[in-house]
């Protein structure tokens, strides 16, 4: 089991540049979630997915849209990047058989400078 | 709506010694309670977790215990070593907001041999 991957590790981008973060999983979890991590500020939750076609806003989706067409992926787009959305992106996934008791499993992150 | 406060970091301590890392939180329902540990240039992990009052969650020599009466989910080890130097996060989830984990800021550790 490779877990969760993040691709890419590391971009830099210019202000209005438009990306995706990739997220994938291969431990079958209905759950996936992606969060961004600002310095001191732990980690707030952008969007979240309770399976293939179902997805929800986070406390910050400003500036960002997700898709999930199957379990195993869960993209994050950032349309007009802007230098607020530099930050430390991570996707995570769980089960949730366990009523919130579950183990959410997290990615490497992606760090991400806009200039 | 939910929320975690930990304490300030960072925390310095020499190798050996004793580990508190407070924690305490906010729910609108009975949350299961966790800690994360982040190694530098990591992601986080699980550390230890606990569901219902009075569970204790351990792992690795930490311990912490869920006290619903005074709403905190402490960290603590006993003898702390240089490996054990990272970032830890304690957090919340709930069913009724779709088991979203609530972090606190984190709390920097740093042991020196």
């Amino acid at each position: 089991n490779a877990g969760v991957t993040q691709t890419p590790k590391f971009r830099i981008l210019k202000i209005g540049q438009s990306m995706t973060l990739q997220c994938a999983q291969d431990m079958n979890h209905n759950y996936m979630y992606w969060y961004r991590q600002d310095p001191g500020m732990g980690l707030k939750l952008i969007y979240y997915s309770v399976g293939a076609g179902i997805t929800d806003k986070g406390e910050v989706p400003n500036g960002y849209n997700v898709s999930r067409s199957t379990t195993e992926d869960f993209p994050l787009r950032l349309e007009l990047a802007a230098p607020s959305q530099t930050s430390v992106y991570f996707c995570a996934s769980s089960t949730q058989r366990g009523m919130g008791s579950d183990t959410q499993y997290f990615g490497p992150g992606t760090r991400l400078t806009v200039l | 709506g939910d929320s975690v406060t930990q304490m300030e970091g960072p925390v310095t301590l020499s190798e050996e010694a004793f580990l508190t890392i407070n924690c305490t939180y906010t729910a609108t329902g009975y949350p299961s309670l966790f800690w994360y540990v982040q190694y530098p240039g990591e992601g986080l992990q699980l550390l230890l977790k606990a569901t219902k009052a009075d569970d204790k969650g351990s792992n690795k020599g930490f311990e912490a215990t869920y006290r619903k009466e005074t709403t905190s989910f402490h960290l603590e080890k006993g003898s702390v070593q240089v490996s054990d130097s990272a970032v830890y996060f304690c957090a919340l989830s709930e069913r009724g907001s779709n088991y979203k984990l609530t972090f606190g800021k984190g709390t920097l550790l740093t042991v020196n041999p």
